[in-house]
């Protein structure tokens, strides 16, 4: 089966400006977590989805935003981009069942701001 | 505050030895923990898991030992394999669809 979609694959903005990244999960699967990955810091947690109701929030301004459609896809927004947004973010789906089980990854949307 | 520490960004072994990738966590209340592997422009691939209820978990050549007592967990890879040079995350849940990661370890595998 298809693994989990995200695009598009490289993005290239200015500071200032937003930009919506789009995330397509495994078919089946309910819950969609985001995470920002940066040299050093590891992958950050972000928000997770389930349902179209965001379940879970990391620690991130409100410039990051996200939402999930009835088809489980889910698209994030961040707004008023700074230098320091350049990061690759990777999107996973899991089943999001009570238990946890294990989340499966996008290739990541790398983007870079200037 | 990171809550997964991976105190090694970096591990160097030779093809044939083992491997051995260390995590720590601070947060009592996660019980469930992964080990996931990355290449570079790849997303992070699920390799093995552990509940808090065990202490070891065995896949293969891939074997989690977790220590409660110490919130410890370490990932051994017996025999290793160039195939095997890739970033190594360690992560952690409380029982939710959160995972919280370290910042991985860059594992080097040399003929």
């Amino acid at each position: 089966k298809a693994g989990v979609t995200q695009t598009p694959r490289y993005l290239i903005k200015t500071r200032g400006q937003q930009v919506t990244l789009s995330c397509s999960p495994i078919s089946g699967h309910r819950s969609v977590s985001w995470y920002q990955q940066t040299p050093g810091q590891g992958l950050q947690f972000l928000f997770e989805y389930f349902s179209e109701t965001q379940r879970n929030k990391g620690n991130f301004p409100g410039r990051f935003s996200g939402r999930q459609f009835s088809n489980s896809r889910s698209e994030m927004n961040v707004s008023t981009l700074e230098l320091g947004d350049s990061a690759l973010y990777l999107c996973a789906s899991s089943l999001g069942k009570g238990s946890y089980t294990e989340a499966f990854f996008g290739q990541g949307t790398r983007l870079t701001v200037v | 505050d990171q809550q997964v520490k991976q105190n090694s960004p970096s591990l160097s072994v030779q093809e044939g030895r083992i491997s051995i990738l260390n995590c720590d966590y601070t947060n009592s209340m996660f019980d469930y923990f992964l080990w996931y592997k990355k290449y570079p422009a790849e997303g992070p691939t699920f390799l093995i898991s552990i509940s808090s209820i065990k202490d070891k978990n065995e896949d293969g050549r891939f074997t989690v030992f977790l220590n409660k007592s110490a919130k410890h967990l370490s990932l051994h890879i017996v025999p290793s394999q160039p195939g095997d040079s890739a970033v190594y995350f360690c992560a952690a849940s409380d029982n939710t669809d959160k995972l919280i990661f370290g910042t991985g370890t860059r594992l080097q595998v040399f003929p």
